[in-house]
């Protein structure tokens, strides 16, 4: 019963071809995340979304942007992939704000950059 | 100074050896805390959540300390399939930001 569902599992871009990650939820979770893992490295949280409000954590780069259409689905697009930004995508939905509740992952999208 | 810090080991133990990480939180206003376990490239799964009072699922025991800062996990009785990362995680009053600390890898040895 898959509940946090990242599509595609594995991505394959070209060096500034704009590419779109997927994350879809049956939840029903207020908060939805998106972070970047690369290898050894701990989970570095982009932005995330309590309902429709997007909160975008001061380091993340203009590169990398994201929509949320609905509850269910969070969408996270890198308008020019650079060599850099390979790494693992990982989604994660937690019920409320103020992270009282724990987060639950997708199982990642591993992103290459060619 | 970062956020979260925790030894990232490795630690390498053998089976049925008790082991114990630590992790360290700068913020004293941090609020909830939890011990994640992330397999060679798989997402992170939650393991437990800390509570003040210390809490125990089964091998698996985790403390708080707010006085020190630290948050702790000790796994006893280790199996081969507990060899995993693990990931403490810290979050604060002031919005939905989860801090992770960079990993603990354990590796239990037959």
């Amino acid at each position: 019963d898959a509940m946090v569902i990242q599509n595609p599992r594995y991505q394959v871009t070209q060096f500034g071809k704009p590419v779109t990650l997927s994350c879809s939820q049956t939840l029903n979770h207020n908060v939805m995340y998106w972070y970047q893992q690369k290898s050894s490295q701990a989970p570095k949280l982009l932005f995330h979304y309590y309902d429709k409000d997007f909160n975008n954590e001061a380091d993340t780069p203009d590169n990398f942007q994201s929509r949320r259409p609905n509850t269910s689905f969070c969408f996270l697009d890198i308008r020019s992939p650079g060599l850099g930004d390979a790494a693992m995508y990982l989604c994660a939905t937690s019920r409320d704000e103020f992270g009282d509740y724990e987060q639950y992952f997708g199982p990642g999208t591993r992103l290459t950059v060619t | 100074r970062k956020e979260v810090e925790q030894d990232p080991g490795p630690f390498n133990v053998p089976e049925g050896a008790t082991v114990a990480f630590n992790c360290t939180y700068s913020n004293s206003a941090s609020q909830s805390f939890f011990w994640y376990r992330q397999d060679c490239r798989k997402e992170p799964k939650l393991l437990m959540s800390v509570y003040s009072s210390g809490n125990e699922d089964g091998r698996f025991t985790a403390q708080l300390n707010r006085a020190s800062q630290y948050i702790s996990l000790l796994i006893r009785d280790s199996k081969l399939s507990d060899s995993a990362t693990y990931l403490c995680v810290v979050t604060f009053y002031t919005g939905n930001q989860f801090y992770f600390g960079t990993g603990t890898s354990l590796t239990v040895i037959p």
